[in-house]
């Protein structure tokens, strides 16, 4: 596609319910990452794949949190027993490979309240 | 480890005027890049200017320029002839070359523009 697509936009759940994120990345992008936006806060980095290689999970904040990115293309973050602490905006970031020099281009994301 | 700072949590601009953004950072790596990204209310993170870290030439992208200053290591951003579009978040974040070049972030500076 044309940019990096997330779903859903907003997202409402109950504490204890377990959401999925979705992000699309840009056709041949080899590189795609999430962060987290926090109220107030900067973007915090939570997960990084690159091709077939095995991803780099070391900021996820805790055991709740997974990622998997099929066929190299769409990646679905999910977050089980959801807290109200998870609260935040949820950015994907895809690239064309490892250089800075190539930039990145991130969706909307989606803003997961937890009630 | 690298840490990005943004000291300001808000600034304000006249129409017309010019803005100074402020941005330190910290990392031993020599082969880095430094973005500066604007965030609107739609929340989609836009890339603003972005300096390679060995050139000693500062970036410039029509109203927008930066003062890189390695050894200070300091990355400010400079916004000319302030235009009411330019309300918005703006983050400072390092990628360092390698490894999974991964976006450190600030936490960001609200601009406003005074009509």
């Amino acid at each position: 596609g044309a940019g990096v697509s997330q779903s859903p936009s907003n997202k409402v759940t109950e504490k204890g319910k377990d959401v999925e994120l979705r992000c699309d990345p840009i056709s041949g992008h080899t590189a795609l990452y999430w962060y987290r936006q926090s109220l107030g806060q900067g973007l915090e980095f939570l997960i990084y794949f690159q091709g077939n290689s095995a991803p780099d999970k070391s900021g996820l904040p805790s055991d709740r949190f997974s990622a998997e990115r099929t066929g190299g293309s769409v990646s679905t973050l999910t977050i089980q027993r959801t807290q109200q602490e998870d609260s935040a905006v949820y950015l994907c970031a895809s690239s064309f490979g490892l250089l800075p020099a190539y930039g990145y281009t991130f969706g909307s994301g989606t803003r997961l309240t937890v009630v | 480890a690298q840490t990005v700072t943004q000291s300001q949590p808000e600034m304000s601009v006249q129409e017309a005027e010019t803005v100074t953004l402020s941005c330190t950072y910290d990392t031993s790596e020599s082969d880095y890049y430094l973005f500066w990204y604007k965030q609107p209310p739609s929340r989609q993170m836009i890339l603003v200017i972005r300096q390679e870290a060995y050139k000693q030439q500062n970036a410039t992208e029509n109203r927008f320029s930066v003062n890189f200053q390695k050894a200070a290591k300091s990355f400010s951003l400079k916004i000319s002839d302030s235009q009411l579009g330019d309300a918005a978040m703006y983050f400072c974040a390092l990628a360092i070359t390698g490894a999974n070049s991964k976006l450190t972030f600030g936490k960001g500076i609200t601009l406003s523009v005074r009509p």
